[in-house]
């Protein structure tokens, strides 16, 4: 079945535990992105990756970094979580020469 | 800057009545696309819809309908027959393949559909 999973869907953490949220897509996209979606400002970018070894910051880069070493994966990674970063997260993906984003079923993250 | 206003925050309608959703949005670009997604209560986003700026056809899928008028920059949503099924979150999307293909959203009109 064609699909973007992530893991975990649901994560509680601390203040500066470092943790990553994987994303794969078995659709052999080319590019991929990062959301995150919070009550009263809706969905936002965080990154984005055209390609294996492409990627780029969204509106809302601070706090996250990601790497695109696959093209089937595209982990968003916080060093150091803080209490503003509890959302929920969706990883998308895209297939070549449209940009039609299909998402995942969503991380939900709280950091205390 | 782009931009997607949907003004209706919620909407509550019986089952059986149609309802619109309206999309509002501001590009620069003469080449974009508009999108609308669905967030059932289940939380994942599911696509409905892709049109882009040159092809301004409504279009029609099952009770599903769109109307995209280029006019006065809006891409309304038109479910006929409503459902409690239909109930949800949608959301109206602007991508431009200037900005990275980034999807910018509105903030959403929540759908009760009341038996």
């Amino acid at each position: 079945e064609a699909q973007v999973t992530q893991n975990p869907r649901y994560l509680i953490t601390v203040t500066g535990k470092k943790l990553t949220v994987t994303c794969s897509q078995n659709m052999n996209h080319e590019y991929m992105s990062w959301y995150r979606q919070d009550p009263g400002l809706g969905l936002r970018q965080i990154y984005y990756s055209m390609n294996v070894e492409v990627t780029d910051k969204g509106d809302v880069p601070e706090g996250y970094k990601v790497s695109r070493k696959e093209k089937r994966n595209f982990p968003l990674i916080l060093e150091s979580p803080s209490p503003n970063q509890t959302s929920l997260y969706f990883c998308a993906s895209s297939p070549p020469r449209t940009d039609t984003q299909y998402f995942g079923p969503g991380t939900r993250l709280t950091v205390l | 800057a782009q931009k997607v206003t949907q003004a209706q925050t919620e909407i509550s309608v019986v089952e059986k009545e149609d309802v619109t959703l309206d999309c509002v949005y501001e590009t620069r670009d003469t080449t974009y696309y508009l999108f609308w997604y669905k967030q059932p209560p289940s939380g994942e986003l599911v696509f409905l819809i892709r049109r882009n700026s040159f092809d301004e056809q409504n279009e029609i899928s099952g009770r599903y309908s769109w109307n995209f008028q280029k006019s006065t920059s809006s891409f309304n949503f038109t479910i006929t027959a409503s459902q409690v099924v239909d109930s949800a979150v949608y959301f109206c999307a602007l991508s431009e393949p200037q900005a990275g293909n980034m999807l910018t959203f509105g903030g959403g009109t929540r759908l009760m559909v009341k038996p």
